[in-house]
């Protein structure tokens, strides 16, 4: 079991440009979430997915955000028009089913600096 | 909305020293905890998931204890040890909720 893989793990982009972050969740996962962590804000949910369905994405910010899960085995984060405040790192994590209860594993993390 | 209030932001014990990290939350629907260890450039590592029926809850090196009356959620970390060295984060869920709200973080450094 490799557990949750993201890539990049490291990405650096100029102000204005796109960025895409993917995550792989752990094989058989129901659920994907995305969480961003900064030294500010700390670590924020952003969204989050049950069985590929987009179910809460009240952590997104409106604009310039968009999460996608394409089929179970992975999940893509948009970032258009990076500005420098995206800078953060973006962890995605799997848990086998939805509940509050269910351990959530974490990725390693994808570092993204926007200059 | 629901706030995961986490003190000290920074703690250095000595070796063998207990080191303690509090919690505090709002909601009070506020059912499951989880505590977590990241080390630097590594991704959360799950210590302990708590349930609100049980207060006291022991790990290996540490003790997690669970005050629902104060909403309070506490890390102690027994005999500390250089390899503690990290930074230490609680989350909480409600009942109903899914995805974990965390505390700000704890950078705790052990010192020989």
């Amino acid at each position: 079991n490799a557990g949750v893989i993201q890539t990049p793990r490291h990405k650096v982009t100029g102000k204005g440009q796109e960025a895409t972050l993917w995550c792989e969740p752990i094989s058989g996962h129901s659920a994907v979430f995305w969480y961003r962590q900064t030294i500010v804000q700390g670590l924020e949910f952003l969204t989050y997915f049950r069985n590929q369905a987009p179910i809460d994405d009240s952590g997104m910010p409106k604009e310039r955000f968009s999460a996608q899960m394409p089929n179970q085995s992975h999940s893509t984060l948009k970032i258009q028009s990076t500005q420098p405040q995206d800078s953060a790192v973006y962890l995605c994590a799997s848990s086998l089913d939805w509940g509050g209860q269910d351990t959530q594993y974490f990725g390693p993390g994808t570092r993204l600096l926007v200059l | 909305g629901e706030q995961v209030e986490q003190r000290p932001p920074h703690l250095s014990v000595r070796e063998g020293d207990s080191a303690v990290i509090t919690c505090t939350y709002t909601d009070p629907n506020s059912y499951y905890f989880f505590w977590y260890k990241q080390e630097p450039g590594a991704s959360l590592q799950l210590l302990m998931k708590v349930f609100s029926s049980t207060e006291i809850n022991e790990g290996q090196g540490f003790t997690v204890l669970l005050n629902k009356k104060d909403k309070r959620l506490s890390l102690n970390l027994t005999a500390a040890h250089p390899g503690d060295s990290a930074a230490y984060f609680c989350a909480v869920t409600a009942n109903s909720g899914t995805y974990q709200r965390f505390g700000t973080g704890t950078k705790l450094q052990v010192v020989p």
